[in-house]
């Protein structure tokens, strides 16, 4: 069975500063990963996906992601946020065949003026 | 031109009654999910059809009945609802096969209240 930890429930960080959001998982197979935001009272939007290739993902607005297999961590980042930027990221694990996602408990970005 | 759309947004209703959550996709994809998120916003899926069949069935009380009249619509009837049962519903779709077949497209959630 595939799990999410995202050990970060809120991070705070003022505007212009970099960002990273942490992500590692657990599976006994090769998985596809996700980052998704949701911004307050909105659906999920997908911010990018891991699925084959190129370790290093970019996004949407200026973030991207990198899949490291040895420590089974997908960390999103970004170079300088903005107060837009404040919303839930979710990170999610799915497996081949299944198209089931098992997302982690989320991680509330708040961008401080 | 709503990709997922979601019907009703906000829903409020006492305990023991019965009602539904419809859900939309204009997006020609094969499969749609229902996913539940709670009030700390964890998400978890419900379930999911492919070409309206039930695929994915998660441990979810036999009071959730999903239906899917043709593929592009997947609607959420729930019997004696319960005050845990309060929560944002998601409805999402996917393309169900090929490369893109992992991403999922999410409309914009129902709040349901139980009162």
């Amino acid at each position: 069975a595939q799990s999410v930890t995202q050990l970060d429930s809120q991070v705070p960080v003022f505007e212009e500063a970099p960002v990273e959001l942490r992500c590692n998982y657990s599976s006994s197979v090769s998985v596809y990963l996700f980052w998704y935001v949701q911004y307050p009272n909105q659906g999920l939007q997908l911010l990018l996906k891991y699925l084959s290739g190129s370790t290093l993902v970019k996004g949407i607005n200026g973030f991207e992601a990198e899949f490291n297999k040895s420590q089974t961590s997908f960390h999103l980042r970004k170079p300088s946020v903005h107060i837009s930027d404040t919303a839930e990221y979710f990170c999610a694990v799915s497996t081949s065949g299944t198209y089931k996602y098992i997302f982690g408990t989320g991680t509330r970005l708040k961008v401080l003026a | 031109d709503t990709a997922v759309s979601q019907t009703p947004k906000y829903l409020v209703t006492q305990m023991g009654n019965d009602k539904s959550i419809k859900c939309e996709q204009n997006l020609g994809h094969d499969t749609m999910y229902w996913y539940k998120q709670d009030s700390k916003k964890f998400l978890k899926i419900m379930f999911s059809y492919n070409n309206k069949e039930l695929i994915i069935n998660e441990t979810v009380p036999n009071r959730f009945s999903p239906k899917s009249p043709d593929k592009a619509h997947l609607n959420l009837h729930i019997n004696s609802l319960e005050l845990g049962d309060s929560a944002v519903y998601f409805c999402a779709s996917s393309e169900g096969r090929g490369p893109n077949s992992y991403e999922q497209y999410f409309g914009p959630g129902t709040r349901l209240t139980v009162t």
